[in-house]
């Protein structure tokens, strides 16, 4: 089994649909949770940072966390076509552990 | 605003070629890596250092080199370069402060190796 599962999609919704991407893993010591997006022909960028579970609001972007589920989740409310962009979803066990691990990012696209 | 800059956003180079791929940061990070980043594969760490003049490899460390002479700038070379080296590479930056395990990215430089 793989330490971080991420369906890849694609995913494909229409503007002002709320979208909900997921990641599943398997490595309990995970603590640290982290969504990244990334423009095509980018580098990743950072956009939600969550410690331990439950949820975690920043505009139009929740994170959510479970960790008995070992389940986090990204919900995006009133998407935009400017939200069109690979998501990549990643954690870390904390510490002196310096190494992230992510899933394998999934494409979405929100069409006007 | 955390600044990872890398030297070039494409390049095109040899097979057997050496090759150099600079990034540097501008946040005073003690941490740096470098991802390769392949369709299908995700994100793969080849090497991070924690320190000047120390590294360590990471999951997919062979036919590559890393160096770190000064805090901001992390170097990854290709000693002979491959057809099946030709990616995207992505170097980033954390801080041992909180949150340490942020890493910031760089835009990439896209290899194609011929």
């Amino acid at each position: 089994q793989k330490e971080v599962e991420q369906d890849p999609g694609p995913l494909s919704v229409p503007e002002g649909a709320i979208v909900s991407l997921n990641c599943t893993y398997s490595n309990s010591a995970f603590q640290y949770f982290m969504w990244y997006r990334q423009y095509s022909r980018k580098g990743p960028e950072l956009l939600m940072y969550t410690y331990s579970s439950g949820n975690k609001e920043d505009g139009r972007f929740t994170a959510q966390v479970d960790k008995s589920s070992k389940y986090i989740s990204l919900f995006i409310r009133d998407s935009q076509p400017s939200d069109s962009a690979t998501y990549l979803c990643a954690m870390i066990s904390g510490g002196s552990n310096y190494k992230l691990t992510f899933g394998k990012g999934t494409l979405l696209t929100v069409n006007p | 605003d955390v600044k990872v800059t890398q030297s070039s956003r494409y390049l095109v180079k040899r097979t057997g070629e050496k090759v150099f791929l600079e990034c540097v940061q501008d946040m005073d990070h003690e941490n740096m890596f470098w991802y390769r980043q392949d369709p299908g594969l995700g994100l793969r760490l080849i090497y991070f250092s924690y320190d000047v003049k120390m590294k360590e490899k990471g999951d997919i460390p062979e036919g590559y080199s890393v160096s770190r002479e000064k805090k901001e700038r992390f170097s990854l070379i290709l000693e002979s370069a491959s057809t099946n080296q030709t990616s995207m590479y992505l170097c980033a930056s954390s801080s041992l402060g909180r949150p340490q395990e942020t890493q910031y990215f760089g835009p990439g430089t896209r290899l194609l190796v011929l």
